[in-house]
């Protein structure tokens, strides 16, 4: 059975801390791994990994991947107040199906 | 531009009653999904479809129904509703690739469709 597990479950920082959200898979097929934030509505695309050791990067935001160790972990550095959310992983499979973690919260205090 | 669009964005249903949630998009995407993210859990997803009158269940199916009649729509169905079936739920897509890799990256989502069964 595919499965994408994320730590920690929750999280609660203060402005300007650096955080890191784990987010390890056991799949079969695996075509890439992709980062979305969540915030009341909808999740929104932050990152598509598919190769190891490539970090990506997107402001105070960036991401690799371990195909190896079968693992992949979203950093944000100098926090802010609208980071808070919750960040999913999700990893696509063969057939482009698209099976996600449970999700970080995280909050970031003032 | 439209995008995803799902209706209704919050539904009451008494145990036992059926209900159809809407999804269309204008994107001509072939790839269509239906997941559920319940309170503190990340998304389940329950039915794809990879085209037109092509569907296939995902992780939770149990209860629930789809059809892909055209590329633009995607109804979920859900028969005899329970009150289990409590949940956000969320309509999106995805471009099919070429050159048989078909991975794209994103799934462009709906904006969430909120469901109770009491």
């Amino acid at each position: 059975e595919d499965k994408v597990v994320q730590s920690p479950l929750s999280l609660v920082v203060h402005e300007g801390d650096t955080v890191t959200l784990n987010c390890s898979y056991e799949v079969t097929n695996f075509r890439s791994l992709l980062w979305y934030k969540q915030e009341k509505k909808a999740p929104t695309f932050l990152f598509m990994l598919t190769s190891s050791g490539i970090e990506k990067k997107s402001g105070r935001l960036s991401s690799i991947l371990d195909k190896k160790e079968l693992f992949s972990i979203l950093n944000i550095t100098a926090t802010q107040t609208g980071d808070s959310a919750i960040y999913l992983c999700a990893v696509v499979v063969s057939g482009n199906q698209f099976y996600f973690g449970t999700g970080t919260s995280l909050t970031v205090i003032p | 531009n439209a995008g995803v669009t799902q209706t209704p964005k919050f539904r009451i249903l008494k145990i036992g009653q059926s209900m159809t949630l809407q999804c269309t998009q204008d994107m001509n995407h072939n790839y269509m999904y239906w997941y559920r993210q319940d309170p503190g859990m990340g998304l389940k997803l329950i039915y794809y479809s990879v085209g037109a009158g092509i569907t296939d269940k995902g992780e939770v199916p149990n209860g629930y129904n789809v059809s892909r009649s055209t590329t633009e729509d995607f109804p979920l169905r859900l028969e005899l509703a329970a009150p289990s079936q409590t949940s956000v739920y969320f309509c999106a897509s995805s471009p099919a690739g070429t050159s048989g890799f078909i991975n794209t990256g994103e799934l462009f989502f709906g904006e969430g469709s909120r469901l109770t069964v009491l």
